[in-house]
């Protein structure tokens, strides 16, 4: 069975400008989550996405957004990036009525120059 | 709200010590525990986990119970491996959307 799959592996980009990250999930489990894990800060969660609806965010601004397709996967974008969005997001599925077990893709490394 | 302590690093050992890495936390209700484990380069992957008190996570040699009484949740092994050199994160599951809590993660070092 696939895992959790991420793209880009990197992303480099310059400040002000707009990212876009991927993620796929395990088959058959329909939450996505989104964490952002920045040098010293640790793994922060971003955003919750389940039966494509926007479920739960957290302490982040709007310019990070993303959407959940009807296929489940999931798509990040981050606006009007700034030199401290660099970090490495991690995408992680949950199999809804299957538990609280989260299992995490690779991860998009986005460094913003 | 829900937070996750765990023991600061670095953990310096040598290849065949015994390996504790604690771990306690705070949360309402009763929530979820888990340990996840990132190795260089790469995203986190599941190490155990305990969904109530007194269960005992364990997998590839590694062990943690869920510990209500103290809030705890310890990592060990006891005859640890170059290859388990890593991060370890602590975390916790809690509420109806079942986000994670992190840890700030301990960075293991098994030298032979």
């Amino acid at each position: 069975e696939a895992g959790v799959t991420q793209s880009p592996t990197h992303l480099i980009k310059t400040r002000g400008q707009q990212a876009t990250l991927r993620c796929s999930p395990i088959s058959g489990h329909t939450s996505v989550y989104w964490y952002q894990q920045a040098l010293g800060l640790g793994l922060q969660f971003l955003l919750w996405y389940d039966e494509g609806e926007e479920r739960n965010r957290g302490n982040f601004p709007p310019r990070f957004s993303g959407r959940q397709f009807p296929n489940y996967s999931s798509e990040l974008n981050v606006n009007a990036l700034e030199l401290e969005d660099s970090a490495l997001y991690l995408c992680a599925s949950r199999l809804a009525g299957g538990g609280e077990t989260q299992y995490f893709g690779p991860g998009t490394r986005l460094l913003v120059l | 709200g829900n937070s996750v302590t765990q023991m600061e690093g670095p953990v310096t050992l040598s290849e065949e010590a015994f390996l504790t890495i604690n771990c306690t936390y705070t949360a309402t209700g009763y929530p979820s525990l888990f340990w996840y484990v990132q190795y260089p380069g790469e995203g986190l992957q599941l190490l155990l986990k305990a969904t109530k008190a007194d269960d005992k996570g364990s997998n590839k040699g590694f062990e943690a119970t869920y510990r209500k009484e103290t809030t705890s949740f310890h990592l060990e092994k006891g005859s640890v491996q170059v290859s388990d050199s890593a991060v370890y994160f602590c975390a916790l599951s809690g509420g109806s959307n079942y986000k994670l809590t992190f840890g700030k993660g301990t960075l293991l070092t098994v030298n032979p």
